[in-house]
């Protein structure tokens, strides 16, 4: 079946520091994947996502790049603030039997000034 | 823009008790999705609706159900409620029917049992 495996946290960074956080999959067909962030106390938002191979999704200065001979969808920032602080999930939905979301276990990030 | 909307956003309940969360997707979303996030967990799916028809069903107990109107808007009855069922409940719209496309989450119903 699907699963998503996300480097695990908690991730402690100073402002202005590089970010990445690794993700790999498994999926069966042809997933679309996605980074969500939940800010403490709030609901998930998509951060970003790709629907094929080598596209990259960006937003807020989050890259992410499609990577179908890795299984990898890693995220990065090149200078982190301390709004950034929050819990990074990523996720595939490769529809097969269902069309769900499929998380994975989620990365704490802490920013500090 | 318009989002997912859920009400209510907190609710504390007794063991044993019902309780019925709400869900009211994008404007000309018709698709539905519900989903169960523990502390500290990752959201597990549990059900989805298109055009009222109960599409998926994932990791959902028998305690509970859900349905779509014609609205479009969703309702997750939850009864016979035990302890283990505090978490947050989340709904997710996407439009065009099941597929990969984006899911867009409410904030979620943050669901207290004692």
């Amino acid at each position: 079946g699907d699963s998503v495996t996300q480097m695990e946290g908690p991730v402690t960074l100073s402002e202005e520091a590089f970010l990445t956080i690794n993700c790999t999959y498994t999926a069966t067909g042809y997933p679309s994947l996605f980074w969500y962030v939940q800010y403490p106390g709030e609901g998930l938002q998509l951060l970003l996502k790709a629907t094929k191979a080598d596209d990259k999704g960006s937003n807020k200065g989050f890259e992410a790049t499609y990577r179908k001979e890795t299984t990898s969808f890693h995220l990065e920032k090149g200078s982190v603030q301390v709004s950034d602080s929050a819990v990074y999930f990523c996720a595939l939905n490769s529809g097969g039997s269902n069309y769900k979301l499929t998380f994975g276990k989620g990365t704490l990030l802490t920013v500090n000034p | 823009a318009a989002g997912v909307i859920q009400s209510p956003r907190h609710l504390i309940k007794e063991k044993r008790e019902t309780a019925t969360l709400k869900c009211y997707p994008i404007p000309r979303h018709d698709t539905v999705y519900w989903y169960q996030q523990g502390p500290g967990q990752d959201p597990q799916f549990l059900i989805s609706f298109y055009e009222k028809m109960q599409s998926d069903k994932g990791s959902i107990p028998d305690r509970f159900s859900a349905q779509q109107f014609s609205d479009y808007h969703s309702e997750l009855n939850m009864s016979s409620l035990e302890l283990g069922d505090s978490a947050l409940y989340f709904c997710a719209s996407s439009r065009s029917g099941p597929s990969t496309d984006t899911q867009y989450f409410g904030p979620g119903t943050r669901l207290t049992v004692l």
